[in-house]
């Protein structure tokens, strides 16, 4: 079955460094949605990207797409305590639900 | 607040009790989604309506769970006979269908320990 993959688990960052986690999959995605989990909170969407080696902007993260559109990376430049929280990859059937990556947890340490 | 809204937000039960959970939607989102989360986990899907049709079920999904969205609106996650591990965080998202974005908004989650 499909396997959605990230890396790392988890991640520990002083504040102002930059953090990237990468979304691997054994199959080939169809579009992926990228969303942020604060602690005690619920997944709240980031963004979503359907073209072969899209790159996406938001301020401080870049998303990527892969160009066999297998993998995927979210990307923070200089991280702020804000920015703590769970990052899911997921991979959005053709029935429209979503397949959640493992996520990676990202402490800020100010 | 026009966000997705579930009750109850907390439930502990004893095993073999029946549960139901509410998921109210954004009203003008056609479609709704059933998740569940354990901790430390990514959430796992369960069901997904479109209006009042539900189109997919997880074969995950045990004959234990049973989903409602009768009017098209507001849906009801029913769980018969619970178990130990149905203890987890159970998440309903809606969107609307016809976006370009397709983003799911999910609700703050109904939190079930069984005891």
């Amino acid at each position: 079955g499909q396997q959605v993959m990230q890396i790392p688990q988890y991640q520990h960052v002083q504040e102002g460094e930059d953090f990237t986690t990468y979304c691997n999959s054994s199959t080939t995605l169809s579009n992926i949605q990228w969303y942020k989990q604060r602690p005690g909170g619920h997944p709240v969407f980031l963004i979503q990207l359907v073209k072969s080696g899209e790159v996406k902007k938001q301020k401080r993260l870049t998303f990527q797409f892969g160009e066999a559109k297998k993998n995927s990376s979210l990307h923070i430049t200089a991280t702020q305590t804000t920015d703590v929280g769970t990052y899911f990859c997921a991979d959005q059937t053709g029935a429209n639900n979503l397949f959640f990556g493992t996520g990676t947890r990202l402490t800020v340490i100010p | 607040d026009t966000g997705v809204s579930q009750n109850p937000r907390h439930k502990i039960t004893k095993r073999g009790q029946n549960v139901t959970f509410r998921c109210d939607p954004i009203s003008e989102h056609n479609r709704l989604y059933w998740y569940r989360q354990t901790l430390g986990q990514g959430p796992e899907f369960l069901t997904y309506f479109q209006n009042e049709a539900q189109l997919e079920k997880s074969r995950l999904l045990s004959d234990r769970f049973s989903a409602e969205r009768p009017k098209g609106s507001f849906s009801t996650l029913e769980i018969q006979r619970t178990e130990q591990g149905d203890s987890a965080m159970y998440l309903c998202a809606s969107s609307l269908s016809g976006t370009l974005r397709n983003e799911q908004y999910f609700g703050p989650g109904t939190r079930l320990t069984v005891t």
